[in-house]
């Protein structure tokens, strides 16, 4: 089992709609969670990221984490097409030093007119 | 000019043919990253570096080396190329404060291909 795991999709939504994207882990040492966006034929850029538990809010994004749960969400308000790329989640342990994430597999998402 | 620069973008070679990927950064960074990407199974780590004199293997290294010319530059080699090293390469650059956090700023990715 990886430690990240992440629902490849892909994830087909109507504009305007309330997208909900998800992984699990396993490791109780994470306490770094990010995520990624990555545009097709791009590289990953970061979109937001969130220390321990609880909420954060950009935008119309906003991160969750539940570490009791070892369940972490994106929720992206008022979709648009512009929205369509991959999200990869990706975590980094408080403690051990390197500090190198662990990715998820990413979910594709598509946001249709 | 793209802060994280790698060439080739794209590439074509056979099997057992010894093959370079190159990466260069203008954005200071100490710490280079070599992730491979295939359909499925997300992003994995081949090699990292903190700095010219740091290398590290990461979850998938071997078939691969890597060199740190400067800070600015970090090449992966595949010294004989099988077609299962067929993937998207990433080149990725961080810093201390950014790293700790989980910031990493990718390069366009090169797509290599081994027949």
């Amino acid at each position: 089992q990886k430690e990240v795991e992440q629902d490849p999709g892909p994830l087909s939504v109507p504009e305007g709609a309330i997208v909900s994207l998800n992984c699990t882990y396993s490791n109780s040492a994470f306490q770094y969670f990010m995520w990624y966006r990555q545009y097709s034929r791009k590289g990953p850029e970061l979109l937001m990221y969130t220390y321990s538990s609880g909420n954060k809010e950009d935008g119309r994004f906003t991160a969750q984490v539940d570490k009791s749960s070892k369940y972490i969400s994106l929720f992206i308000r008022d979709s648009q097409p512009s929205d369509s790329a991959t999200y990869l989640c990706a975590m980094i342990p408080l403690s051990g030093g390197s500090y190198i994430p662990t990715f998820g597999r990413g979910t594709s998402l598509i946001v249709h007119p | 000019d793209a802060d994280v620069t790698q060439t080739p973008r794209n590439r074509i070679t056979k099997t057992g043919k010894r093959i370079m990927l190159e990466c260069s950064q203008t954005k200071g960074h100490d710490r280079m990253y070599w992730y491979r990407q295939d359909p499925g199974l997300g992003l994995r780590l081949i090699y990292y570096s903190f700095d010219v004199k740091d290398i590290n293997k990461g979850e998938i290294s071997d078939g691969y080396s890597v060199s740190r010319q400067a800070q600015a530059k970090f090449s992966l080699s595949l010294e004989s190329a099988i077609p299962n090293q067929t993937a998207l390469y990433f080149c990725a650059t961080s810093d201390a404060v950014r790293g700790a956090t989980g910031e990493l700023f990718f390069g366009e990715g090169s797509r290599l291909t081994v027949l």
